[in-house]
């Protein structure tokens, strides 16, 4: 039990479809993050969001849309999406803080492993 | 550009043997490094860091080194085990708030890393 749970694990969608995944936390944690990691790509960071406030948006296709209505809780609403965002998308979450200044460690979920078809 | 460089992709490693796992970085300002080790089907769980102030950090069988100088870090595992065996991810970040980034983690491409019995 890593503290933060993705679902759904799988998803496969058409290119016309809308579906949203999502990640939870219960560590009392104020910062999340949305992750993806294409094949022999880095992990991409996508969005973050520190105190329920979204305070980087890593140049995201608007097909991606995050929403975090609550620290513990975290979205990523997805249309018309490309087969070349197939791709594992993970959540994290981080102790945050306004004005942080320290080295974060984060956890991670397990991810939800997307097929765009 | 990749900031964070793992130009292994994968690694052998008889059991019993040291394992040692290389990442460089472009970026100059990173001050906090981090290895994150990731089973399939599981999200990266956080194995060792070190900041820019220190040469070696040592954990148990794992002992991460970092060369400014070179901007080179490297994960050694000593003695090597089968359940060692998973992809590992080098991760760099700034201490200090630069902007809006919040220290968050750059990632490597990772590196799979396979013990044999």
């Amino acid at each position: 039990e890593t503290g933060v749970t993705q679902t759904p694990r799988h998803l496969v969608m058409g290119m016309t479809n809308k579906k949203s995944l999502k990640c939870e936390q219960h560590l009392g944690h104020n910062a999340m993050y949305w992750y993806k990691q294409s094949a022999k790509k880095p992990l991409e960071l996508m969005f973050v969001y520190n105190f329920k406030e979204q305070t980087e948006n890593n140049s995201v296709p608007s097909r991606f849309s995050p929403e975090c209505p609550n620290s513990s809780h975290l979205f990523l609403h997805l249309h018309t999406l490309q087969p070349e965002d197939s791709a594992l998308y993970l959540c994290a979450s981080s102790q945050g803080n306004p004005g942080w200044t320290g080295p974060e460690r984060y956890t991670f979920g397990s991810g939800t492993r997307l097929t765009v078809v | 550009d990749q900031q964070v460089k793992q130009n292994s992709p994968s690694l052998s490693v008889q059991e019993g043997r040291i394992s040692i796992l290389n990442c460089d970085y472009t970026n100059s300002m990173f001050d906090y490094f981090l290895w994150y080790k990731k089973y399939p089907a599981e999200g990266p769980t956080f194995l060792i860091s070190i900041s820019s102030i220190k040469d070696k950090n040592e954990d148990g069988r794992f002992t991460v080194f970092l060369n400014k100088s070179a901007k080179h870090l490297s994960l050694h595992i000593v003695p090597s085990q089968p359940g060692d065996s998973a992809v590992y991810f080098c991760a760099a970040s700034l201490i200090m708030n630069y902007g809006g980034s919040q220290g968050n983690l750059i990632f490597g491409k990772g590196t799979k890393l396979s013990v044999k019995p």
